[in-house]
């Protein structure tokens, strides 16, 4: 089983509507959960990052965090064509090393 | 705004032969972190240092691959020699303290 779990997809929605993309994890040490987007032949950007449980929103998009059942989301609000893209997890352990484990990626689609 | 700099964009090469990927970290960053990523997964770690000196190779497969940072700046990861199963996304990253990693835009590698 890996380490942290992620739905590939493909997700395709209309423009508009709110998406939910979600990751399960079972290492229990993982203090920072971030979410990375990438667009095809492009290295990952930055979208987010929480530090143990709780929300945060940035503008149209917001990450959860949730602990307990070893849960993150990643909420996006009027999706828009050119949210279209591959949403990578990742998140590390405060080892001194912050080295990433990342999801597989769920590819999204955003219809116009 | 500062970026993180790789070259070659895109390298095809012949299984046996020895092929070498750039890096350039956004100035002042003090760690460097080399992944792989194969079509449809997540980033994989293989390196990452800390100014100059190596903090994690554990997933390196030393046999083939080497990489450095001697002035504790740019970088180079080598695989020589190549064979297919190496056909993949080579994403370098930087980081300043901190959970934050910022990647660049990669080196795409096919290998015949």
């Amino acid at each position: 089983q890996k380490e942290v779990e992620q739905d590939p997809g493909p997700l395709s929605v209309p423009e508009g509507a709110i998406v939910s993309l979600n990751c399960t994890y079972s290492n229990s040490a993982f203090q920072y959960f971030m979410w990375y987007r990438q667009y095809s032949r492009k290295g990952p950007e930055l979208l987010m990052y929480t530090y143990s449980s709780g929300n945060k929103e940035d503008g149209r998009f917001t990450a959860q965090v949730d602990k307990s059942s070893k849960y993150i989301s990643l909420f996006i609000r009027d999706s828009q064509p050119s949210d279209s893209a591959t949403y990578l997890c990742a998140m590390s352990v405060i080892d001194g090393a912050q080295k990433l484990v990342f999801g597989q990626g769920t590819r999204l689609t955003i219809n116009p | 705004e500062a970026e993180v700099a790789q070259s070659p964009r895109y390298k095809i090469t012949e299984k046996s032969q020895a092929v070498a990927f750039w890096c350039d970290p956004i100035s002042g960053h003090a760690t460097l972190y080399w992944y792989r990523q194969i079509l449809g997964q997540g980033p994989e770690l293989l390196v990452q240092f800390q100014d100059e000196s190596v903090v994690d190779d554990s997933q390196l497969p030393k046999d083939r691959f080497s990489a450095e940072r001697l002035k504790g700046v740019d970088s180079t990861l080598k695989i020589q020699p190549a064979e297919l199963g190496d056909s993949a996304m080579y994403l370098c990253a930087s980081s300043p303290t901190g959970p934050q990693q910022f990647f660049g835009p990669g080196t795409r590698l096919t290998v015949l």
